[in-house]
């Protein structure tokens, strides 16, 4: 089945630490994006590639970083800057004027 | 700057009533529309979308919209609701920015259908 994949579904992490969400798709589109989800605000944008080895920044990229090494992944560090990492992250990749959704990852800092 | 309103952040309704999730946006050029569901602790998907033609939408689990210019709204129906229906609804606006389409979220409407 085609789709897109997040993983882990949840994720607990320690204050200082970086960690790394995993994003894959088998749909083969070019154009994928990272958004978090916090209660009562809907999706904000961290960061968006248009194509293997480019990607730019959201509206709220400071604190994380991304990699676009392969067309299928697109995965997101959250580092130690980032001073209120917990929410939940959502993965989406775009096909014509259509976004695809993964099924998420909430983490928590501990 | 462009935004999208949704003006209820919670619905309740009884089963098998209809209802009405409203979404306004603000932008002065061209913009493509969309509604999308999400379930507790899952990703969004979507319902409709509203890219041009006639501004009568139909999407799934019989869900329609209607997309009116002048008032810049794009609001959500369905005339018989289920308990399943029972989600967090989204409303997005898509604009070119910087040279990409952006998708522009409002905050939610939480649909909270009762037996």
């Amino acid at each position: 089945d085609g789709g897109i994949t997040q993983s882990p579904k949840y994720l607990f992490r320690k204050e200082g630490q970086n960690v790394t969400l995993s994003c894959e798709q088998n749909l083969n589109h070019d154009a994928m994006y990272w958004y978090r989800q916090d209660p009562g605000q809907g999706l904000r944008l961290i960061y968006y590639s248009q194509i293997v080895n480019d990607f730019q920044k959201g509206d709220i990229a400071e604190g994380y970083s991304v990699s676009r090494e392969k067309k299928e992944s697109f995965p997101l560090t959250v580092t130690s800057a980032q001073k209120n990492p917990t929410a939940f992250y959502l993965c989406a990749s775009k096909m014509d004027n259509e976004q695809f959704f993964g099924p998420g990852t909430r983490l928590t800092v501990l | 700057a462009q935004s999208v309103t949704q003006l209820d952040s919670q619905v309740p309704v009884f089963e098998e009533a209809p209802v009405e999730l409203r979404c306004n946006y603000s932008s002065s050029v061209s913009v493509y529309l969309f509604w999308y569901v999400q379930y507790p602790n899952q990703g969004l998907q979507l319902l409709l979308k509203y890219l041009s033609g006639s501004t009568l939408v139909k999407g799934i689990n019989g869900f329609e919209a209607e997309f009116n210019k002048s008032q810049t709204s794009f609001h959500l129906r369905k005339p018989s609701v289920h308990i399943s229906d029972t989600a967090e609804y989204f409303c997005a606006v898509s604009v070119l920015s910087g040279g990409y389409n952006k998708l522009i979220f409002g905050a939610g409407t939480r649909l909270a259908v009762h037996p």
